[in-house]
């Protein structure tokens, strides 16, 4: 089955880090961009990060350049995403998810909580 | 960067009617090259995550339903339901994938009357 399942969600404080994982089964992992999307509660989507097949390039929305970082290890079909100094406004739902054709998102995981809170 | 703006924000539609829902982009995302529409539609239900239904403005992915379809260019885009199943009750987003951050609309809510 293709499929994406996230994990490492949790609680922090304000300047804390958490590093999230997605494992991919059911495709060839290595031959696709991969990225994240998060959704604030009750708000809107929001791309965050991707990273190219072979993980040799990584591209950040502004908000996060400088404290996120994505990172593909294709030997283990995983994906990470280290956020440091986090701050309440990172607060959401983090999706792993596949872009194709230039980036729309084929394929999505259920989703990883993540709350920054003091 | 590209500001995606839908319309109405929220929608309540009567089972079996049509609804239509709105995506202007702030520049055009159709690429001269191809001459392709850049834009996505998605639909996410409650508790759910998105599920993509149209690619390239107008390209139903297999499984969708073809009471679904995606029609415009250039700026303004629209995706209609056009019988309104109680399962269709969700948030729908279009996505620009034109620039190289990728933008989402606001979201637009269809619920039914």
């Amino acid at each position: 089955e293709v499929q994406l399942v996230e994990s490492g969600g949790g609680l922090v404080q304000p300047g804390g880090s958490l590093r999230l994982s997605c494992v991919a089964s059911g495709f060839d992992f290595s031959n696709y961009y991969m990225g994240w999307v998060r959704q604030a509660p009750g708000k809107g989507l929001e791309w965050t990060a991707r990273v190219k097949e072979d993980g040799s390039g990584e591209f950040y929305r502004d908000s996060v350049k400088g404290r996120f970082s994505i990172s593909k290890d294709n030997a283990q079909n995983s994906l990470y995403l280290q956020m440091n100094s986090l701050r309440v406004e990172d607060t959401a739902v983090y999706f792993c998810a596949r872009p194709v054709g230039n980036g729309y998102f084929d394929l999505w995981g259920q989703g990883t909580l993540v709350t920054v809170s003091s | 960067d590209i500001v995606m703006t839908q319309s109405p924000d929220s929608l309540a539609v009567s089972l079996g009617e049509r609804a239509t829902i709105n995506c202007k982009s702030s520049q055009s995302i159709l690429y001269s090259s191809d001459n392709k529409n850049y834009l996505a539609w998605y639909q996410q239900r409650p508790g759910q995550p998105p599920k993509l239904l149209i690619s390239w403005a107008s390209t139903r992915e297999s499984g969708v339903p073809d009471r679904f379809s995606g029609s415009g260019s250039g700026t303004d885009f629209t995706l209609t339901i056009s019988s309104l199943q109680a399962e269709d009750v969700a948030v729908y987003y279009c996505q620009e994938y034109y620039s190289t951050t990728w933008t989402f609309g606001q979201g637009t809510n269809v619920e039914i009357k």
